[in-house]
């Protein structure tokens, strides 16, 4: 079965400053990998989605993740954190189905 | 478009009872999943529902269940409910099964005493 895992419980970054929130997985054939962001008493909303292609992929609100299939990897990363970018995110897998996988999240803290 | 719903919103029962959650997908988004989120356990899929067939469930007791109507509206219900049964529970739709980004209601709040 699939899944993923979220190494760090928590990130602190200065604003302005570029930041990386983790994420590895777990699969037995081609991943499909998604992040997620969460804000206070809010649903999940859905950032960005790797599937196949690029390596490198854009998603919302300026963040990019990065898959790296050695590494089993696909690491989210924003070039300049704003402070409304504190939030709880998600990286998830999928294998062609909907049976998502979520890892733990990591809070993410930008600080002015 | 409207986003997906769900009710209630917040939701308070006994021990025992049994619930019922209603979500309504995106107009067009024919697959439903839903998920039950806690401090503890983090994310945890329940189920996934497609032209009114579950499709994958996850590890959940049988209490746990669901179904979904002709035009994808979808209710889980939860039945002898228990202290740790309280939790947000999340609906998400998408536009079919896949590798498609799921959409996530608000939620609904259920808090069990």
């Amino acid at each position: 079965a699939q899944s993923v895992a979220q190494p760090e419980d928590q990130v602190n970054v200065a604003e302005g400053n570029p930041l990386t929130v983790k994420c590895t997985y777990s699969v037995s054939g081609n991943p499909y990998l998604f992040w997620y962001v969460q804000y206070p008493n809010r649903g999940l909303q859905f950032l960005l989605k790797y599937i196949t292609g690029d390596n490198l992929v854009k998603g919302s609100y300026g963040f990019e993740a990065e898959f790296n299939k050695s590494q089993t990897s696909f690491h989210l990363k924003k070039p300049s954190a704003l402070v409304s970018d504190s939030a709880l995110y998600f990286c998830a897998v999928s294998q062609n189905n909907n049976d998502m996988r979520f890892g733990a999240g990591t809070r993410l803290t930008v600080k002015p | 478009k409207a986003g997906v719903t769900q009710t209630p919103r917040y939701l308070i029962k006994t021990r025992g009872q049994q619930v019922t959650l209603s979500c309504s997908p995106i107009s067009g988004h024919r697959s439903v999943s839903w998920y039950q989120q806690t401090p503890g356990q983090g994310l945890q899929f329940l189920f996934e529902y497609f032209s009114e067939t579950q499709r994958n469930k996850g590890n959940f007791p049988g209490r746990f269940s669901g179904r979904q109507f002709s035009n994808s509206r979808s209710e889980m219900n939860v039945s002898t409910l228990e202290l740790g049964d309280s939790a947000l529970y999340l609906c998400a739709s998408s536009l079919d099964p896949g590798p498609y980004e799921q959409y996530f209601g608000p939620g609904t709040r259920l808090t069990v005493t």
